[in-house]
């Protein structure tokens, strides 16, 4: 069956130590895969994207890579701050720009 | 004002009742889609539109209609809403020019099915 996976627990780390969210994914062959932030009462709100072909692709203090082999993605925030506290969904995005959903990370950044 | 809006943004029903939860954009997109996310299972696609005479069933409409007024406009409705429909729904848009895919997000619309 086709999955996305998520890690399922909230991950806690302490500000300015680098996050790192994984996404994995089974019998998918995603052309894309990107990433969104959700904050709490909120929609989703696009953050980057990665091809098939990129490896690593960054944005700031935001990093996140894409390995068809393993069908993996890790999204890495450097220095993260409280203000990065949110959930992170990955999605693959399918033919006719159709977007499947993993169920997402809750990030909690401490002072 | 929001790029995508959408109303209600929150709505207690019965079950039984027809209920219909509309999204409009300013953003100029042909695209548009509409998802539930429920805790734990991320956002499920329940149907979407390239254009508005064009409608395609997502992975979960059983229960669910849409219709596409204008190219800004796209409703969502619940023929008979049942408890297990209680959730969070979004409306998204996105341009087929972008090259990228990008989806922009409503504020979302909490229903919930007593």
């Amino acid at each position: 069956s086709q999955k996305i996976e998520q890690n399922s627990e909230a991950l806690n780390i302490q500000e300015g130590k680098t996050a790192t969210l994984t996404c994995n994914y089974t019998n998918y062959s995603p052309a894309y895969l990107q990433w969104y932030r959700q904050d709490p009462g909120r929609g989703p709100v696009f953050l980057l994207l990665i091809r098939e072909n990129e490896k690593e692709k960054r944005k700031e203090r935001l990093k996140v890579t894409f390995d068809t082999t393993l069908k993996q993605s890790l999204f890495h925030i450097t220095a993260s701050q409280p203000a990065d506290s949110a959930t992170y969904l990955c999605a693959l995005v399918l033919n006719g720009n159709k977007l499947v959903f993993g169920a997402g990370t809750i990030l909690r950044v401490k002072s | 004002d929001a790029d995508v809006t959408q109303t209600p943004r929150n709505r207690i029903t019965k079950t039984g009742k027809r209920i219909m939860l509309e999204c409009s954009q300013t953003k100029g997109h042909d695209r548009m889609y509409w998802y539930r996310q429920d805790p734990g299972l991320g956002l499920r696609l329940i149907y979407y539109s390239f254009d508005v005479k064009d409608i395609n069933k997502g992975e979960i409409s059983d229960g669910y209609s849409v219709s596409r007024q204008a190219q800004a406009k796209f409703s969502l409705s619940l023929e008979s809403a049942i408890p297990n429909q209680t959730a969070l729904y979004f409306c998204a848009t996105s341009a087929p020019t972008s090259g990228i895919g990008e989806q922009f997000f409503g504020p979302g619309t909490r229903l919930t099915v007593l």
